[in-house]
């Protein structure tokens, strides 16, 4: 079936650097969102984003943390300045509608050091 | 506190046997879906239901919004089977799905 694609697979980056996670989703979707699990816990909602704009985010989306689609291309996720607790994977997901099932893509591995 | 209580936490099945899964929720839900994470950490989608019952192969998955919770059913478990099963649940009004802390299946031969 349709596949979310994230790249890279994994990632290390020294404390305090930028990092840029990069997502793309289903071709024909129009909802995208960013999902955190830390290490064998649950999945926490991030943010969502649809025509451009960012609609909901939770209390784990920091100041430091952005997303965009520019142009229509990978839907990004960035983190700046990068924390030690930032180290999880990290899952971006689509959607074709506001209320319909989510694609998952196989996730980044991030870990900050 | 967590709007969506799952449970078992961990689940052990002999190859052949079934049991269920369930989540349970401490609101009204608009949605349900169903994921399995296998040992790559990938997640696979098993089930979205609004309402009702689906079934796919060995696996059966209901949601009842009005008493609020939701089963997976798996019959005549298989070894590639084995993995941690989340259910995520929608509420009116948000455009996000929260997520049960999983259940970890293991499917014993």
């Amino acid at each position: 079936g349709p596949k979310v694609l994230q790249i890279p697979s994994h990632q290390i980056i020294d404390m305090g650097q930028m990092v840029t996670l990069n997502c793309d989703p289903v071709s024909n979707h129009l909802y995208f969102y960013w999902y955190k699990q830390i290490l064998g816990q649950q999945m926490e909602f991030l943010v969502n984003f649809y025509n451009g704009k960012v609609m909901e985010k939770s209390k784990l989306f920091k100041d430091q943390f952005s997303v965009e689609r520019p142009d229509g291309s990978y839907f990004t996720l960035k983190i700046q300045p990068t924390a030690l607790e930032d180290s999880a994977v990290y899952f971006c997901a689509s959607s074709l509608e506001a209320s319909s099932d989510y694609t998952f893509g196989s996730g980044t591995r991030l870990l900050v050091i | 506190g967590d709007q969506v209580e799952q449970s078992p936490s961990a689940l052990s099945l002999h190859e052949g046997t079934g049991s269920a899964l369930r989540c349970n929720f401490t609101t009204t839900m608009r949605a349900v879906q169903w994921f399995q994470q296998n040992s790559r950490g990938s997640l696979i989608n098993l089930f979205y239901l609004a309402s009702g019952t689906k079934e796919n192969g060995r696996l059966k998955s209901t949601f009842n919004s009005k008493e609020s919770y939701s089963t997976l059913h798996i019959r005549d478990a298989q070894l590639e089977d084995s993995g941690t099963y989340f259910c995520a649940a929608e509420a009116p009004g948000y455009q996000n799905f929260y997520f049960g802390k999983g259940t970890s299946l293991t499917v014993i031969p």
